[in-house]
């Protein structure tokens, strides 16, 4: 069974709008990850938040990590045509540390 | 600095047959994972190789084998394969054990089709 759920599974918005995602997981971790997949092609890390971390930035990226509440969520402001893919986050375990549990990912599309 | 690559990009295979495929690590990564990826998921762990053995297992049967070389490149083997194999294989590299600290370098993957 997969340990992250994503929320919304399929997201459109237009360019210039911000984008949210959600992911909720099932047991504890030692951090959470986001990847970006663009059609057919292999996964490219965008973030990385340790579970004693709650905000991360990176460019126009935002997440948030909750443990309380098991829940993260990815905030991509000024959406861009090229921001369109999926976006999966994935889960360091603090047992079994040699993977990472991704969820089912939210399909983004930008409207231009 | 070279980034993950793996070969074939492509493959159809008939069920019943063996395939072997291969992933060469970014330049100073010591660890290689490989995912097994169907269509509208996500990657499920299938193992992961760290100086040349195996270090953890996913949910897959002992007919998916790997193994990693010296200049830490590897090979994801699949026996017997089944309609349900077909996926994209994803490989990824990273410099030391486990995925604590490090972030995954993912390959493009392999598209294998089963028929």
């Amino acid at each position: 069974s997969q340990q992250g759920e994503e929320d919304p599974q399929a997201l459109s918005i237009q360019e210039g709008e911000n984008a949210t995602m959600n992911c909720s997981y099932k047991t504890s971790i030692n951090n959470l990850q986001w990847y970006r997949q663009n059609s057919g092609r292999g996964l490219v890390h965008l973030i990385l938040i340790r579970s004693n971390e709650r905000e991360k930035h990176s460019g126009r990226l935002r997440v948030t990590l909750d443990t309380s509440k098991k829940s993260s969520s990815l905030l991509i402001t000024a959406s861009r045509a090229a921001d369109t893919a999926s976006y999966f986050c994935a889960t360091a375990l603090i047992q079994g540390a040699q993977k990472l549990v991704f969820g089912q990912g939210t399909r983004l599309t930008i409207n231009p | 600095e070279t980034g993950v690559t793996q070969s074939p990009t492509h493959l159809i295979k008939t069920r019943g047959q063996q395939v072997t495929l291969r992933c060469s690590s970014q330049s100073g990564h010591n660890t290689v994972s490989w995912y097994q990826q169907a269509l509208g998921q996500g990657p499920q762990f299938i193992f992961q190789y760290y100086r040349e053995e195996e270090n953890g297992r996913g949910n897959f049967p002992p007919r998916f084998s790997g193994l990693q070389f010296p200049n830490y490149s590897s090979e994801l083997n699949v026996n017997a394969l089944e309609l349900d194999d077909s996926a994209l294989y994803l490989c990824a590299s990273s410099l030391g054990q486990g995925v604590r600290g490090t972030p995954l370098h993912f390959g493009n993957g392999t598209r294998l089709t089963v028929t």
